[in-house]
């Protein structure tokens, strides 16, 4: 099973401010990475596909590189609504795996 | 509107079985993989379970194996979790989600497993 393991765990980031958030997996899964945002009791939505391809209706300023093994989500200009959990999730193999999510906060 | 929901949830004792079930309306069905994912009370998202377009082909998280089963019906639009022996450790709440992408999620449906 391939883990992917999220840093930090936890941010707390003042509005406008940059965030950037890691994503590294436990073997090499080329771009097979996506990247999701969890609202408070909300359901998942999806971010950025295949590390880098973002989502329609995504805004702009959300996006992703990375590929193999080390991959980052980096928000910029932060804004109040983007307070939420971000999770990473691999889909090279089965079982597919999601990281442990990272929790972002607005001061 | 492409749309997702589930239903099914509830309380059950451990040991037990329930059969959760996902309607999709606003795309067409039968062309997408779909998936269940849950995530327990508090904690992070957990891939369950992925089936093909046709239902020939399904994939499981080894937590899983062997007891829950995952089907569909093209004909009436609707994904299907079948769980049995359920644990305590099943407790969570269950999402069904569209395609490779996962792109479209459910607001999900409770179960809680407790005696």
């Amino acid at each position: 099973e391939i883990v992917l393991t999220q840093s930090p765990d936890f941010q707390s980031v003042t509005p406008k401010e940059k965030v950037t958030i890691t994503c590294r997996a436990s073997q090499s899964i080329g771009s097979s990475l996506h990247w999701f945002q969890q609202k408070p009791d909300q359901s998942p939505k999806l971010l950025i596909k295949y590390a880098s391809q973002s989502f329609s209706g995504v805004p702009s300023r959300f996006s992703g590189s990375g590929s193999g093994t080390d991959f980052t989500l980096t928000i910029n200009s932060l804004e109040a609504e983007d307070a939420a959990t971000y999770y990473c999730r691999q889909s090279s193999s089965f079982p597919w795996t999601f990281g442990q999510g990272t929790k972002v906060e607005i001061k | 509107e492409v749309q997702l929901v589930e239903s099914g949830g509830g309380l059950v004792q451990p040991g037990g079985s329930l059969r959760l079930s996902c309607a999709a309306s606003g795309f067409t069905f039968s062309t997408y993989w779909m998936h269940w994912v849950r995530q327990a009370p508090g904690k992070g998202l957990v891939w369950v379970s992925r089936i093909n377009s046709g239902g020939s082909s399904t994939n499981y998280a080894d937590s899983v194996k062997g007891r829950f089963t995952i089907s569909r019906d093209n004909a009436k639009n609707t994904l299907y979790l079948q769980m049995n022996s359920l644990r305590a450790e099943d407790t969570a709440v269950y999402y069904c989600a569209r395609a490779y992408d996962m792109d479209v999620w459910g607001k999900g449906t409770t179960v809680t497993v407790s005696s």
